[in-house]
């Protein structure tokens, strides 16, 4: 079945770095998505992306759709103490199919 | 606006004992949705909804069932718990028909002893 991978698992970073993570497919997607996970709460939607080579802003937030339309990549610049959480790619192959999550990216942020 | 409501937010259950998860959700969307958080595991499509009265399973549906009868309710039920089904459990909408922007609830914390 389908299955995404993230990547690093954790991360621990003094505030004001850059943070780049990423997540690969077993399979083309049609759509990629990455969602922030706080504590205690639910996830919320940060970026959605269509196409692939796609590039989109959220902030201090950049993610990109992979050309390969199996990969995405996640960046996040200047990090700030609320950047804490978990960090999770997902994806669709085709529009109206279910969405997949990857297993996320833990990121710390040490002031 | 509520958004997207479970209850409850905590539960302790013995094995085989049975129970809902309520989910509701006051932003009109067709699509419903539930997944199971696992350490490691990321968030497992349980089951979903495109619309009231018409249900499917997801990745992991054995041992739950869900039914639609509003547009508003998602319930999510455990017949006999086990062990196993010992996760954080996110009911979630969309109002998309392609349904990939979703709104979580907060979710419910189930332990099965």
């Amino acid at each position: 079945g389908q299955q995404l991978n993230q990547s690093p698992q954790s991360m621990f970073i003094q505030e004001g770095e850059d943070v780049s993570m990423n997540c690969t497919s077993s399979s083309i997607f049609n759509t990629w998505l990455w969602y922030k996970q706080e504590p205690g709460e639910g996830p919320v939607l940060l970026i959605a992306l269509y196409k692939a080579g796609e590039l989109t802003s959220n902030g201090r937030l950049t993610a990109q759709f992979g050309i390969t339309r199996k990969d995405s990549f996640l960046n996040i610049s200047a990090s700030i103490p609320s950047d804490v959480g978990i960090y999770f790619c997902a994806g669709q192959e085709t529009s109206y199919d279910k969405v997949i999550f990857g297993p996320g990216t833990s990121l710390s942020v040490i002031p | 606006n509520a958004g997207v409501t479970q209850t409850p937010k905590f539960q302790v259950l013995k094995t085989g004992q049975s129970m809902t998860l309520q989910c509701a959700q006051d932003m009109n969307h067709e699509y419903m949705s539930w997944y199971r958080q696992d350490p490691g595991m990321g968030l497992r499509l349980i089951h979903y909804s495109v619309g009231a009265g018409i249900t499917d399973q997801g990745e992991v549906p054995n041992g739950y069932n869900v039914s639609r009868s509003t547009t508003e309710d998602f319930p999510l039920r455990l017949l006999s718990a086990a062990p196993s089904q010992t996760s954080v459990y996110f009911c979630a909408s969309s109002p998309r028909v392609t349904n990939e922007k979703l709104f979580f609830g907060s979710g419910t914390q189930l332990s099965v002893l």
